[in-house]
């Protein structure tokens, strides 16, 4: 298909483990942006590339939050010893162009529990 | 720093009545503003975009928003609801000085009762 992908869907993981999320984004696309989503919450901004390079990682919650996408294209977003405070869908995102004015196309997610 | 406001959790609409979400912004710049749509277990969904030009904006689905600059408001629209309308909106907005992130409202759920 054309659009996002992640993967996996669904997670569950016992507390203290390690997590990875994987997205595709749309081909070509130059942006990619993970997001959390909180139960009942609007997504909140974690971090974003501009092909390879890791331009913004403000969102990050903590040092156990890591992501890469080191050939400018798949991208993993990696969780250390999970808590479940972690427990939450994580949303990808890609836009086609740099800059402000172009949406961003969202993937299905990966719902994520910590238990 | 910027940021949306969407008051209302809930929005409750008989099939056939016009139906409006409601979106305040604050941006320090130009406001670039979005509405998403999120169906149940389903990522979000781009409706349509305000970045300049007319303050009425149309989008997917038959709806529309209304950009009000002396209101710093972006509501979201649409003349005849559908049941299959039924679902989680949010309101994004990003400004100039802020090339990467948009942020997001706390969504609203649409229910349309037939």
């Amino acid at each position: 298909g054309a659009g996002v992908s992640q993967s996996p869907r669904y997670k569950v993981a016992k507390r203290g483990q390690d997590v990875a999320l994987r997205c595709d984004p749309i081909s070509g696309h130059v942006s990619l942006f993970w997001y959390q989503q909180a139960l009942g919450q609007g997504p909140e901004f974690l971090t974003y590339f501009q092909n390879e390079a890791q331009l913004d990682k403000s969102g990050l919650p903590s040092d156990r939050f890591f992501a890469e996408r080191p050939e400018g294209s798949v991208s993993t977003l990696k969780i250390q010893r999970t808590q479940q405070e972690d427990s939450a869908v994580y949303l990808c995102a890609s836009v086609l162009l740099v800059g402000g004015r172009s949406e961003q196309f969202f993937g299905p997610g990966t719902r994520l529990t910590v238990l | 720093a910027q940021s949306v406001a969407q008051p209302e959790d809930q929005v409750n609409v008989a099939e056939g009545n016009p139906l409006t979400v409601k979106c305040t912004y604050s941006v320090s710049g130009n406001p670039y503003l979005f509405w998403y749509v999120q169906y149940p277990n389903r990522g979000l969904q781009f409706l349509l975009k305000y970045i300049t030009g007319d303050n009425l904006v149309k989008g997917s689905y038959g709806f529309e928003a209304e950009f009000n600059k002396s209101q710093t408001s972006f509501h979201l629209k649409k003349p005849s609801a559908l049941v299959s309308d039924s679902a989680l909106y949010f309101c994004a907005v990003r400004d100039d000085s802020s090339a990467s992130k948009i942020i997001f409202g706390s969504g609203t759920r649409l229910s349309i009762r037939p």
